[in-house]
């Protein structure tokens, strides 16, 4: 079975501080994994991917993640908050032994002060 | 631009009253699913279909119900029996190997007045 943990529902960082969100995954086979945001009353968006290519992953607005076998991760990572990165992000994890469905951990929203 | 439309974005329903959320994607994927989305509970999977005429439950479809009669097309009844109604509504579209992500809609807001 697959399932996904995002540690930490809140995270609040200074404007221009390191962005850090936490994401570790459970899986018997090799995973697709995904981060996303959401803005409020909006749908998510798609920020990266992981698909077994290249472990460090860049993604959009300067974030990016890498994914680490040996400790089940894909961390969120971005190196200077910027107040319009305030939002949640969800993490999520697929592979083909779920006939590829998508499970989605609880989200962490981040929040941003100036 | 390809994308997925979700509409209404606000809805109001009266207890005892069905209603439905049409969701329409031109990304010609052929997977779509809905979810629902409450405060600190992330996304639940409602309904999923691959295919066009094929669906599947998720992990809370009691109370809905869903069609798939064009590829483009999916939309979402909520019916009398969801005791629960109120909560933000999602849609998704794929392309059917997972690895290429989820496109989403805007959302539906519910709310039961």
């Amino acid at each position: 079975a697959q399932s996904v943990t995002q540690l930490g529902s809140h995270v609040s960082v200074s404007e221009g501080a390191l962005v850090l969100l936490r994401c570790n995954y459970s899986s018997s086979v090799p995973p697709y994994l995904f981060w996303y945001v959401q803005y409020p009353n909006q749908g998510l968006q798609l920020l990266l991917k992981y698909t077994s290519a290249a472990t460090l992953v860049k993604g959009i607005n300067g974030f990016e993640a890498e994914f680490k076998k040996s400790e089940t991760s894909f961390h969120l990572t971005k190196p200077s908050a910027h107040m319009s990165d305030a939002a949640e992000y969800f993490c999520a994890v697929s592979s083909v032994v779920a006939g590829f469905k998508t499970i989605f951990g609880a989200g962490t929203r981040l929040f941003v002060k100036a | 631009d390809g994308g997925i439309t979700q509409s209404p974005k606000y809805l109001f329903r009266k207890e005892g009253q069905n209603v439905t959320l049409s969701c329409e994607q031109n990304l010609n994927h052929d997977a779509m699913y809905w979810y629902r989305q409450d405060p600190g509970q992330g996304l639940r999977l409602i309904y999923y279909s691959q295919i066009v005429n094929d669906f599947q439950k998720g992990d809370i479809a009691e109370g809905y119900s869903v069609s798939r009669e064009k590829k483009e097309s999916f939309p979402l009844t909520v019916t009398s029996a969801q005791k629960n109604p109120t909560a933000f509504y999602l849609c998704a579209s794929s392309k059917v190997e997972g690895h290429y992500g989820y496109t989403f809609g805007s959302g539906t807001r519910l709310t039961v007045v």
